[in-house]
């Protein structure tokens, strides 16, 4: 089963407009959400994190929302640039990972095309 | 450049045999993780280290499969008797707290 979804595969997006990337999450223990952003033959790079204690959490042009009672975060870019093009990855991590480590649970991922 | 490294970046091997990767993790991190992302999917959870000592395998960690941290530093991966499976991206990462940093990864194909 998996514990982290993203549902949208791919997401196409004009350059300047608002990128919204979507994660569920079904795990009720996760209290650490992460995004990262992924080119390819590369390793992922960390973006923006939010703690289950915050519902938003901001950084230059990008914020991320998270809803707990619907289990649902939110990755918002603003303004799309071209360079944003990359596959972009929801994570998750919580108390129940077994001797504290803390792993990450990552979504299949969604591939942004920030269109010039 | 003060980031997570891996070594090798590809590696191509024949069914059977052994293969080795290694990971540098960033310096002042004392906790480190080792992940295989196959085409498709996300990273998935390997292992785990806090200093020198492993404490969490995934149950993807087969016994042809393991992993050390000497001294708390450079961790290496092994796997032995490689199998066509086992061709994926592996992944490295470090942290001191929350976020996790990861290098630039060790593509394996076997063939």
């Amino acid at each position: 089963d998996q514990q982290v979804k993203q549902n949208s595969p791919s997401l196409s997006v004009q350059e300047g407009r608002i990128s919204i990337l979507n994660c569920d999450y079904t795990n009720s223990m996760f209290d650490y959400f992460l995004w990262y952003k992924k080119y390819p033959a590369e390793g992922p790079t960390f973006l923006i994190s939010i703690s289950s204690i915050k519902d938003k959490n901001e950084d230059g042009r990008f914020t991320v929302f998270l809803n707990k009672s619907a289990k649902h975060l939110s990755l918002h870019i603003v303004p799309s640039q071209p360079g944003d093009s990359a596959v972009y990855f929801c994570a998750a991590s919580g108390r129940d990972s077994g001797a504290g480590s803390y792993q990450l649970t990552f979504g299949k991922g969604t591939k942004l095309s920030v269109i010039p | 450049d003060t980031g997570v490294s891996q070594d090798p970046r590809h590696k191509i091997t024949k069914r059977g045999q052994n293969v080795t990767f290694r990971c540098d993790p960033i310096s002042e991190h004392n906790r480190l993780y080792w992940y295989r992302q196959t085409l498709g999917q996300g990273p998935e959870f390997l292992t785990y280290f806090q200093n020198e000592a492993q404490l969490e395998k995934s149950r993807l960690l087969s016994d042809r499969f393991s992993a050390e941290r000497p001294k708390g530093s450079f961790s290496t991966l092994e796997i032995q008797r490689t199998e066509q499976g086992d061709s994926a991206m592996y992944l490295c990462a470090s942290t001191d707290y929350n976020e996790q940093f990861f290098g630039p990864g060790t593509r394996l194909t076997v063939l």
